[in-house]
């Protein structure tokens, strides 16, 4: 089936030492999404790319970084993981921009997420 | 920009009783609005959207929602609840631009007893 795959589903890192999660998706989607969700929370939008294209949020810390190197595969870095950055991090895909159709109308596409790494720092 | 109040932060309910989930959005634009259900230790799903067309969208697992311009509301619904239900909803609005961005509610816990 097609899907969002996020691996490893729980990752342990420790205080400062670097971390990458992975995002894959067999949807050839256009647009993937990073969120952070903390304990208790509503996600939270880090960055997402379209295509090619990186659009980070204002208020993204710098300490987090993203890479896509092709449709499929999205990373996300944390360079220096301090405490406060332990939560679930859920990445979503999407078509992107679609012209108005018959199957859909507004053009809108709906974003499907993957189950999430949780991550720990120590 | 657009933003979500979920009125309620915990929901609990019996078994086979209704509930009704409450979601306010404001904006200044037009909206797309969405309902997703998130199980412990999993990502979100999506249990049904608005776009446009018929206000009442009915969704998966015998969810439904009511889309209402005038209260800018868009509560979720189901008519009889399981144990499976159990979980974290999130309401969740979209002005439709390009990159089709969420901004989501701080979720409504469903605690369904039996």
């Amino acid at each position: 089936d097609a899907m969002v795959i996020q691996n490893p589903r729980y990752q342990v890192t420790q205080f400062g030492k670097p971390v990458t999660l992975s995002c894959s998706q067999t949807l050839n989607h256009n647009v993937m999404y990073w969120y952070q969700q903390k304990s208790s929370q509503a996600p939270k939008l880090l960055f997402h790319y379209y295509d090619k294209d990186f659009n980070n949020e204002a208020d993204t810390p710098d300490n987090f970084q993203s890479r896509r190197p092709n449709t499929s595969f999205c990373f996300l870095d944390i360079r220096s993981p301090g405490l406060g950055d332990a939560a679930m991090y859920l990445c979503a895909t999407s078509r992107g921009y679609s012209p108005s159709s018959k199957e859909n109308p507004t053009g809108f596409e709906t974003q499907y997420f993957g189950p999430g790494t949780r991550l720990l720092v120590l | 920009a657009q933003s979500v109040t979920q009125l309620d932060s915990q929901v609990p309910v019996f078994e086979e009783a209704p509930v009704e989930l409450r979601c306010n959005y404001s904006s200044s634009v037009s909206v797309y609005l969405f309902w997703y259900v998130q199980y412990p230790n999993q990502g979100l799903q999506l249990l049904l959207k608005y776009l446009s067309g018929s206000t009442l969208v009915k969704g998966i697992n015998g969810f439904e929602a009511e889309f209402n311009k005038s209260q800018t509301s868009f509560h979720l619904r189901k008519p009889s609840v399981h144990i499976s239900d159990t979980a974290e909803y999130f309401c969740a609005v979209s002005d439709g631009k390009i990159d089709y961005k969420l901004s989501f509610g701080a979720g409504t816990t469903v605690t369904v007893r039996a």
